[in-house]
């Protein structure tokens, strides 16, 4: 199973751009990397979900290098209501086999 | 509203009194999944399910039982809760499997405190 490391915490104000790298050395080939974000007391929502290079959507973008041994969750211009964990997710979904890992989430802090 | 709903969403019990937790989804998804949310450990999965009477174990499957008899239900079982089953439950589902994963719903989880 992909293992996967994110930073524990990450500081930021409102309107810059913030970069969540998760590592995941051993990722397998027929692997995607997922991001959620979640916020107390609610279940995690779904960012963004890529396999390689780049993936943008209207919220954020997801940088995978040639490698694939880690990926960047890139959030431009953070507002306070940004402020939540956010968790990378790597694996596969087929059918009779799952080897989804969550990372342990970055708990990012947006201040005015 | 597409949505996967769990219950109860608190519930405080005693040492080995049965107790299930009930997942519905509304989304005709064929995968469901039960995680466990634990300060410092991020999500573990538990078990998983790929479709109707197919459930499969995932990270830390010990202690619990789960059934998918209805492609909508995935209850969560505990024969007989321990305190270290105290914790935070999240049930998942997403369309399905092929080749690309699909991106997972949660529920907003169920509060589980076992004294």
């Amino acid at each position: 199973l992909a293992k996967t490391t994110q930073p524990i915490s990450m500081d930021s104000y409102e309107g810059q751009e913030v970069n969540i790298t998760c590592s995941h050395n051993n990722i397998a080939t027929n692997d995607y990397i997922t991001w959620y974000q979640q916020f107390p007391s609610q279940g995690p929502r779904f960012i963004i979900q890529g396999y390689k290079t780049k993936v943008t959507n209207e919220v954020a973008s997801l940088f995978i290098p040639a490698d694939r041994k880690s990926s960047t969750l890139s959030l431009p211009r953070v507002s306070l209501s940004d402020t939540a964990v956010y968790y990378c997710l790597v694996g596969t979904l087929r059918v009779g086999y799952s080897t989804l890992t969550f990372g342990k989430g970055t708990m990012l802090l947006v201040s005015p | 509203e597409a949505q996967v709903t769990q219950n109860p969403r608190y519930l405080i019990t005693v040492t080995g009194k049965k107790l299930t937790v009930t997942c519905s989804q509304n989304m005709n998804h064929e995968y469901m999944s039960w995680y466990r949310q634990d300060p410092g450990l991020g999500l573990r999965q538990i078990y998983y399910s790929m479709n109707v009477e197919v459930t499969d174990k995932g990270d830390v499957p010990e202690g619990y039982k789960v059934s998918r008899k209805e492609k909508r239900n995935f209850p969560l079982i505990l024969e007989s809760p321990s305190p270290n089953q105290t914790s935070l439950y999240f049930c998942a589902s997403s369309t399905g499997t092929g080749t690309i994963n699909q991106p997972q719903h949660f529920g907003d989880g169920t509060r589980l405190s076992i004294l």
